[in-house]
């Protein structure tokens, strides 16, 4: 059974560009989360998809967005990027609640 | 944004110790506990999981406890090996994954 995968797994953007990240769940999954990774600011929730569905979101600015499509995949965008939005960003897939959250590599995205 | 606190920021045992990572939360919503394992370069690996009607849940050398009171639970890792040398990170979660993570112990297992 193939893991999750995400594309790119790296991206230089300079400020002020935006960005499209791309995630393929587990087969059969319909939950997939987003998370930003930093040194200084650990592992932070994005948002949550569940059959298309933004189910929850966590305290980023309007400027991260996602979305979910009918096989699941799900993409996030970053527009008008900043500094502070160099990170790796990890997308989980999982069955639905309470199943493990199973996490693909992450795409490094600096921002220069 | 930080609802998870988890401490040892770093932790070093001897090869054949215990392992003890702590971690609080604040939101009583919470109601799923993993924790999870990451590699450099790796994404974070589920490692145990527990749900607060149990007190303690134990997969081999990997135990949680947890104190629903006290809003804290633990892992203990025995008879530690270097091959556990990483980063773990306690987590809690509510049913819709809203999954907020402790900020992490990098823990090294010396030979």
């Amino acid at each position: 059974k193939a893991g999750v995968t995400q594309t790119p797994r790296y991206l230089i953007k300079t400020r002020g560009q935006q960005v499209t990240l791309s995630c393929s769940p587990i087969s059969g999954h319909r939950s997939v989360s987003w998370y930003q990774q930093t040194p200084g600011q650990g592992l932070q929730f994005l948002f949550e998809y569940f059959s298309e569905t933004q189910r929850n979101k966590g305290n980023f600015p309007g400027r991260f967005s996602g979305r979910q499509f009918s096989n699941s995949r799900s993409e996030m965008n970053v527009s008008t990027l900043e500094l502070g939005d160099s990170a790796l960003y990890l997308c989980a897939s999982s069955l639905g609640s309470y199943n493990e959250q199973f996490f693909g590599p992450g795409t490094r995205l600096t921002v220069l | 944004q930080q609802q998870v606190k988890q401490s040892p920021q770093s932790l070093i045992v001897q090869k054949g110790g215990i392992s003890i990572i702590n971690c609080a939360y604040e939101n009583t919503a919470f109601d799923y506990f993993p924790w999870y394992q990451q590699f450099p370069g790796k994404g974070p690996a589920l490692l145990i999981a527990i749900r607060p009607d149990v007190s303690e849940k134990k997969e081999g050398r990997f135990t949680i406890s947890f104190n629903k009171s006290a809003k804290q639970f633990s892992l203990h890792i025995m008879d530690s090996q270097p091959g556990d040398s990483a980063t773990y990170f306690c987590a809690a979660s509510k049913y819709d994954n809203d999954m907020r993570f402790g900020a992490g112990t990098r823990l090294t297992v010396k030979p």
